[in-house]
């Protein structure tokens, strides 16, 4: 069975410069989710989804920051405009259902820095 | 001050040895409490996790949480070099709402 899968992998950006990610989650996972993960921390949610529905958006920053979940499946993350303080790993998961109790499956995440 | 507290070490140790990893929380609302491992340049992966106060085994990997304290373990017995890894502990206080992770604690084991 496919993983969570995340692209592109590493993207390097000049700030102001728009960005955006893709995420494909296993297959039937109906809940989404983007963290942020800052170097030698751990990982911060941004939006979570329950099909194409984003239930919990309140730590998005709205000005910047726009994400989409069309159909329900893929989900994209986008930037625009960047700042250097966005250099960050963005990562997506997913999960069965909203009542899951742990199970929560990462992709490898997409590695951005904003120069 | 942070929700969740993890020692970011680094933590060395021989192989064959005991690995305790901690981390202290200060939200009494939190029920669910897991352990996921995140090897370099990847995502994290779901070890254990835990509701409420009590240990859980599994294999090598034990987890305790004592609510009372606010304290939550981790310990893998027999570590081997493959536990080499970020661990990050993170806790909510119902299924399904967003997880609050800790900073990791990177484990390096020495062969």
């Amino acid at each position: 069975e496919a993983g969570v899968v995340q692209s592109p992998r590493y993207k390097i950006i000049e700030k102001k410069q728009p960005v955006a990610f893709w995420c494909n989650p296993i297959s039937g996972h109906n809940t989404l989710y983007w963290y942020r993960q800052n170097l030698g921390q751990g990982p911060e949610l941004l939006i979570r989804y329950e099909n194409e529905e984003a239930v919990d958006d309140s730590q998005l920053p709205k000005d910047r920051f726009s994400a989409e979940r069309l159909k329900g499946v893929d989900s994209t993350l986008k930037i625009q405009p960047a700042e250097l303080g966005d250099s960050a790993v963005y990562l997506c998961a997913s999960a069965l259902g909203n009542l899951w109790a742990g199970e929560l499956f990462f992709g490898e995440g997409s590695r951005l820095t904003v120069l | 001050q942070k929700e969740v507290e993890q020692d970011p070490g680094p933590l060395s140790v021989p192989e064959g040895a005991i690995v305790s990893l901690n981390c202290t929380y200060s939200n009494s609302a939190f029920q669910y409490f897991m352990w996921y491992r995140q090897y370099s340049r990847k995502g994290p992966e779901l070890l254990m996790y835990t509701y409420s106060s009590g240990n859980k085994e599994d294999g090598r990997f034990t987890a305790q949480v004592d609510k009372s304290s606010k304290y939550i373990s981790l310990f893998i017995r027999d570590s081997q070099p493959s536990d080499s890894a970020t661990y990050l502990c993170a806790m909510t206080k119902a299924a399904g709402n967003k997880l609050t992770f800790g900073g990791g604690t990177r484990v390096l084991v020495k062969p």
